[in-house]
């Protein structure tokens, strides 16, 4: 499996404020995936982090509220913009395995940065 | 709007008792399903399930798929305190979108 790393692991920010979070995968994949687990709940897709176009955003996520950037195969970032506390929650990253996209592929998640919004 | 299901949300039992946890879904182009175990914030995962009938198996976890009854089960056999975590199970759609189910929280006690 791939190894995945996420910076920060955790942050208290102030409402109104931006967080980037970093992804960084240690080998190149095809797919990576921006999920959010709010409290006590299961995860919840973001959006699909495309290299070298616009991320596909699932319904109910806007990209002026979750700006993603992919520039390469191994690293992704998504920003939380204007903070609220509704959006303290932990935001994984996840990564497809190497094969292409019409090939089963095992899925893996980062270590999760746990965001909290006072 | 696709959906998974799992059952229960919560099962509390003693070690070496062996437990049975229930993933039922309704998705569009299904691709695969997927359970993860997580403990503390990143899912670690355990199976990827794509034919009905080939149980997955690793030690005392072990998996099956049904695709006519739209269901899987995993089983843990000899369960330890180790396997305390939520339970996760995932169907993967077109483009490895994956939908979660709402998990099932295993307490193992001594």
């Amino acid at each position: 499996s791939a190894v995945i790393s996420q910076k920060p692991s955790r942050d208290i920010c102030q409402r109104g404020t931006s967080l980037t979070i970093q992804c960084q995968v240690d080998s190149q994949v095809t797919m990576m995936f921006w999920y959010r687990q709010q409290p006590g709940q299961s995860l919840t897709l973001i959006a699909t982090a495309n290299q070298g176009s616009e991320a596909t955003y699932e319904s109910g996520f806007v990209i002026d509220k979750f700006p993603i950037s992919r520039p390469n195969l191994t690293f992704s970032t998504l920003t939380v913009s204007n903070m609220s506390p509704e959006d303290s929650s932990i935001y994984l990253c996840s990564v497809a395995g190497r094969g292409t996209a019409d090939s089963y592929n095992e899925q893996f998640f980062g270590p999760g940065t746990r965001l909290t919004v006072l | 709007e696709d959906k998974v299901v799992q059952s229960p949300l919560s099962l509390v039992v003693h070690e070496g008792d062996t437990v049975t946890l229930n993933c039922s879904y309704e998705v569009t182009n299904f691709r695969s399903l997927l359970w993860y175990k997580q403990e503390k914030k990143a899912p670690t995962f355990l199976f990827m399930l794509t034919s009905s009938g080939i149980e997955k198996k690793s030690g005392r976890l072990s998996s099956i798929l049904d695709k006519k009854e739209l269901f899987s089960i995993l089983n843990i056999t000899a369960t330890q305190t180790g396997d305390s975590a939520v339970y996760l199970c995932a169907v993967e759609a077109w483009g490895s979108r994956l939908t979660f189910g709402e998990g099932t929280q295993l307490t193992v006690n001594p």
